[in-house]
């Protein structure tokens, strides 16, 4: 049982330069997201997809834009990088309310380390 | 708002020491409440939870309890072990909430 998987784990970026990190899940989860972790700043949600069809902005959404391909894929992109998007970047999923408890569960990947340089 | 303020790091521990990792909330209405936790490398994985007042969380010896009239969510754990060793995160969910709200995180290095 693969859970979420990112790919790629690491990417070097020249400023400017353009890239879409994937992310897909074989849990039938609903809702999809990402994050980017930095050195004291936690997690914070760059965008979320509630269902398939849907995405809405999160805390820090400029620079980024996402697709939810289908159920199962939430893509990021970065259509001209910049240094300060140097990050990890963690994509999750969540199983939808009617399930129960499982609904409060976020489901991690193992990130994907980003170098803008 | 909603928010999650954790105790800052890092926290350096001797094997067998008594843990606490404090956590205090702001949120509307009754959320729910994580403690998720990163091994060096990987993502971050769910650890315990709590989803009403006066509940307890608790997995591998860890525990937390919900406490609403503190709005707390310590983390506590009576032995640690070198295995502990990693980045620990208090979160919340708002009710009917989609979104998480993460801590800063706090790094936890258990030396032998």
């Amino acid at each position: 049982n693969a859970g979420v998987t990112q790919t790629p784990k690491f990417q070097v970026l020249k400023t400017g330069q353009s890239m879409t990190l994937q992310c897909a899940q074989d849990m039938n989860h609903n809702s999809m997201y990402w994050y980017r972790q930095d050195p004291g700043m936690g997690l914070r949600l760059i965008y979320y997809s509630a269902s398939e069809g849907t995405t809405d902005k999160g805390e820090v959404p400029n620079g980024y834009n996402v697709s939810r391909l289908n159920k199962r894929e939430f893509s990021l992109r970065l259509e001209s990088a910049a240094p300060s998007q140097t990050s990890v970047y963690f994509c999750a999923s969540r199983a939808a309310e009617f399930e129960g408890s499982g609904a409060n569960v976020l489901t991690f990947g193992a990130g994907s380390r980003l170098t803008v340089l | 708002g909603n928010s999650v303020t954790q105790m800052e790091g890092p926290v350096t521990l001797s094997e067998e020491a008594f843990l606490t990792i404090n956590c205090t909330y702001t949120a509307t209405g009754y959320p729910s409440l994580f403690w998720y936790v990163q091994y060096p490398g990987e993502g971050l994985q769910l650890l315990l939870k709590a989803t009403k007042a006066d509940d307890k969380g608790s997995n591998k010896g860890f525990e937390a309890t919900y406490r609403k009239e503190t709005t707390s969510f310590h983390l506590e754990k009576g032995s640690v072990q070198v295995s502990d060793s990693a980045v620990y995160f208090c979160a919340l969910r708002a009710s009917g909430a989609n979104n998480l709200f993460f801590g800063t995180g706090t790094r936890l290095t258990v030396i032998p």
